[in-house]
This record gives structure tokens, C-alpha cells and sequence, in this order.
């Protein structure tokens, strides 16, 4: 079935630094959507991309999907200790979403 | 306006025994999902309905049933517990293919 790679697991910055998260497909995706989940919390709709090269920011927040739509990446500006979470995308196919692993995401002070 | 809620928020089994999480919705929306998550392993969808007296099976159905009697509500149900069940179970509510939301979620640990 479907599956969406999503790269790194793990990403301890300094406050301050930049962080960018990745969401890989073997095959073309119809859409994406990305969530984020604060520790102890629920999933938290971002956005959603569906055109093909779309690009879209929200504040410090930058996302991008492919060329081919295979592919699509969330980048933070300067990241701040609000930012800690964990960040998904996912795949709307159909009825349901299909989510990737997540990118966990530390700040230093 | 209370959005998705769940209940209970946390639950102790025994191997073997059953109970029944709840998730309401005041949205109206038409779609309503029911997730588990494990460590490291993301959201995996249970079952999925698409409307009232509908259900479907999503990636890992085994071991849970669903029924969705009113549109509001979506129950998820374990007949008979298991360990491998210990999780966070979410519940999220859409439109026709738009956002989820997201309920707080159910943590159950089963022993």
C-alpha cells in the first residue's frame, strides 16, 4: 500500500537554528497534509498542499511539495522552544489519511 | 463549541477483558476515524467510517469492532484484551477528504 517516508526521526537543534523535516513517496501523491503534535498532546492540523511545486508559509513556517509530487518538506525559521513536537505529514487517499513515522523535534534554550 | 472529545482519557484492562471507547463529534461532519499510536511508529488507522451506519477496516483493524449508530458518535471496541493493545488511541472527525481533527486522546495500558 501506500507509504510515506518521512526523514529524520530524531532533530535536537540549538534555539535559534533551522530545522527541516522531509516526507519521501515512492509513487505520486494526490495531496499532503501536515500535523503537529505537542508532547502529551493531539495532532494538530497545519496545512495541506495539493498543486504540484506549491509552496506555502505560515510565519516561520515554509512547506513545500515536489515537483513530481513525490515529495514534500516542512522548514522552520529560527526555531524557538514553542516549535518542540513531533511533526507529520500525510497522504489524503480516498477516505483516509496515511500518516508517516513523524519527525521529532528537541530545542536548547 | 467542544470539538472531538473522548472518553474515558485513561483506562487499566486485564488480559481478556472488554470496554469501549467513545468519541463524540459537534462538528457534523460526515467522516470519523479511529487511530492508535506507539512509539515511533506514527498513527495507524483502525477502522474508518464515512457516515452513519457505516464502518470500514483501516490498516490494523484486528482485534478492535466499531459502530458508528449516530453521526455524532463513533465507539471503538476490544472484546477481549491484549497487551499488544496497550496504546494512545485517538479519535479525528473530517469533511468529505479535508482535515482531521483530533480528539485528546485515550491512553490504555493493558496488563
Amino acid at each position: 500500500g501506500q507509504q510515506v517516508m518521512q526523514i529524520p526521526q530524531y532533530q535536537h537543534v540549538q534555539e535559534g537554528e533551522d530545522f527541516t523535516t522531509y516526507c519521501n513517496s515512492s509513487t505520486t501523491l494526490s495531496n499532503i497534509q501536515w500535523y503537529k503534535q505537542r508532547p502529551g498532546g493531539h495532532p494538530v492540523f497545519l496545512i495541506q498542499l495539493v498543486k504540484s511545486g506549491e509552496v506555502k508559509k505560515q510565519k516561520r513556517l515554509t512547506f513545500q511539495f515536489g515537483e513530481a509530487k513525490k515529495n514534500s518538506s516542512l522548514h522552520i525559521t529560527a526555531t524557538q522552544t514553542t516549535d518542540v513536537g513531533t511533526y507529520f505529514c500525510a497522504e489524503g487517499s480516498s477516505y483516509k489519511l496515511i500518516f508517516g513515522s513523524g519527525t521529532r523535534l528537541l530545542v536548547r534554550p | 463549541n467542544a470539538g472531538v472529545t473522548q472518553t474515558p482519557k485513561f483506562r487499566v484492562l486485564k488480559t481478556g477483558q472488554s470496554m469501549t471507547l467513545l468519541c463524540a463529534q459537534d462538528m457534523n461532519h460526515e467522516y470519523m476515524y479511529w487511530y492508535r499510536q506507539d512509539p515511533g511508529m506514527g498513527l495507524r488507522l483502525i477502522h474508518y467510517s464515512v457516515g452513519e451506519g457505516t464502518t470500514a477496516k483501516g490498516e490494523v483493524p484486528d482485534g478492535y469492532n466499531v459502530s458508528r449508530l449516530k453521526k455524532q458518535n463513533f465507539l471503538l471496541g476490544l472484546e477481549s484484551a491484549a497487551p499488544s493493545q496497550t496504546s494512545v488511541y485517538f479519535c479525528a472527525s473530517s469533511w468529505v477528504q479535508e482535515t482531521q481533527y483530533f480528539g485528546p486522546g485515550t491512553r490504555l495500558l493493558v496488563l
